[in-house]
């Protein structure tokens, strides 16, 4: 069954350091999401992506915040100067239609 | 702010009997709900999605929806220990215009145990 997938599992970096969490949805969807969740609290929409733009974003995906479809399969959320508060699960979802979401794995990223 | 409020639990009901799980949403014009399982550390799971008012079933699970009272639930029938995680409502809330880009608002989630 195809699902989504996300590299790497878990993130360390410095307060202050550029990071790049990589998605890759499953291959016949066309609707992108980035979703986070910070420990204890509840999943928080970041940003969706359709046809190669932002379709809506929320107020905390900030201008430290992008996203990109570099190529035909990669998905990718860059974080330019992460903060201690950025310490969260990072997870990307993926749909047909604007409907069923389908989550990867998730990404841990810890800020020191 | 467009709100989904979930019980946070825990809820805990021994095993084979249903456990009966809740959501209220605040904006009238959502069009899409849905039910995930979330384990430990874990990515949320897709359980159910409902669309129309009234129930549907899949397996162990059913899905109640009452748009009027802006009201979902989610039954377990059968509860098995396997079950014990935290079960989060999710709303595609729309928009005025009537698009939507599939933006999910989660409830923060209940947490569920099922004791043998």
């Amino acid at each position: 069954e195809p699902e989504v997938t996300q590299t790497p599992s878990h993130q360390v970096t410095q307060m202050g350091q550029e990071v790049i969490l990589r998605c890759v949805p499953i291959s016949n969807h066309l609707y992108f999401y980035w979703y986070r969740q910070i420990l204890g609290q509840k999943v928080e929409f970041l940003v969706s992506f359709y046809n190669n733009e932002i379709s809506e974003k929320s107020e905390i995906f900030d201008d430290q915040f992008s996203v990109e479809r570099p190529d035909g399969s990669n998905f990718t959320l860059k974080i330019r100067s992460t903060k201690l508060e950025d310490s969260a699960m990072y997870f990307c979802a993926s749909s047909v239609g604007t409907d069923t979401q389908y989550f990867g794995p998730g990404t841990r990223l810890t800020v020191l | 702010q467009k709100e989904v409020e979930q019980n946070s639990g825990p809820l805990s009901v021994p095993e084979g009997a249903i456990a009966s799980l809740n959501c209220t949403y605040s904006d009238r014009v959502s069009q899409s709900f849905f039910w995930y399982r979330q384990y430990s550390g874990k990515s949320p799971e897709l359980i159910m999605s409902i669309y129309s008012n009234g129930d549907k079933e899949d397996g162990r699970f059913t899905a109640q929806l009452n748009k009027a009272s802006q009201y979902v639930s989610l039954l377990i029938r059968d509860s098995q220990p396997s079950d014990s995680a935290t079960y989060l409502c999710a709303v595609n809330p729309g928009s005025a215009g009537g698009t939507s880009y599939g933006k999910l608002t989660f409830g923060q989630g209940t947490i569920l145990t099922v004791h043998p």
